[in-house]
């Protein structure tokens, strides 16, 4: 158990470009969270899939906002035309669903540090 | 909609003593999941505790239980024997127990500074 991991861990971007995240969860986990967490807040939930079926998507992710995984497995979460309000750590988080033993808590992976100019 | 308010926005105690983080949150639903999550500086969150609400007994972790209470809707964290590693963002988080919608809602944060 590697953990989740996250790639970038920064990104620095100028306004109107596109950028795009993307997060290995814990192998045996079949669901997968996006937050978005600006300075001095708590997290605030974007997006949830479980497996490849996205089930819930925040009103904080715009039209600008993407997420995808495509095997079930890694996911990315891609931005459109940047804004300086998009700058944030965007974390990913995954968890079992609880059954056959499995634990549902969510576990964090280290977040990537998104700065817009 | 779910909401989760730590109202502490900062929190200090000597080393070795004992502290308690607040958290008050508001629900309709009956069952659901309550967590404590340590964020360190520039580290990943972490979980300390979890509560499920229909067990009546507090959770306790090592030097971290939790008391919490049902009709208030408060769940707060108690840390014993406080030491320095504990310094860090302390959120409060609330999971409702709906299918499909298994997603944290998340206080805004208590940050701790442990005094040597």
């Amino acid at each position: 158990d590697t953990g989740v991991s996250q790639d970038p861990r920064h990104k620095i971007t100028k306004r109107g470009q596109n950028v795009t995240f993307r997060c290995d969860p814990i192998s045996e986990h079949n669901r997968l969270y996006w937050y978005r967490q600006t300075l001095g807040q708590g997290p605030e939930f974007l997006t949830y899939f479980q497996n490849e079926a996205q089930l819930e998507k925040s009103r904080l992710l715009s039209d600008r906002f993407s997420a995808e995984r495509p095997k079930g497995s890694f996911s990315t979460l891609e931005i459109q035309r940047t804004e300086q309000g998009d700058s944030a750590m965007y974390l990913c988080a995954s968890s079992s669903n609880g059954l056959a033993g499995g634990s549902y808590e969510q576990y964090f992976g280290p977040g990537t540090r998104l700065t817009v100019t | 909609a779910q909401t989760v308010t730590q109202s502490q926005p900062e929190m200090s105690v000597q080393e070795a003593e004992t502290v308690t983080l607040s958290c008050t949150y508001d629900t309709s639903e009956s069952d659901y999941y309550l967590f404590w999550y340590k964020q360190p500086p520039s580290r990943q969150m972490i979980l300390v505790i979890r509560q499920e609400a229909y067990k009546q007994q507090n959770a306790t972790e090592n030097r971290f239980s939790v008391n919490f209470q049902k009709a208030a809707k408060s769940f707060s964290l108690k840390i014993s024997d406080s030491q320095l590693g504990d310094a860090a963002m302390y959120f409060c988080a609330y999971n409702g127990e709906i299918q499909g919608a298994q997603k944290l809602v998340f206080g805004q944060g208590t940050r701790l500074t442990i005094n040597p």
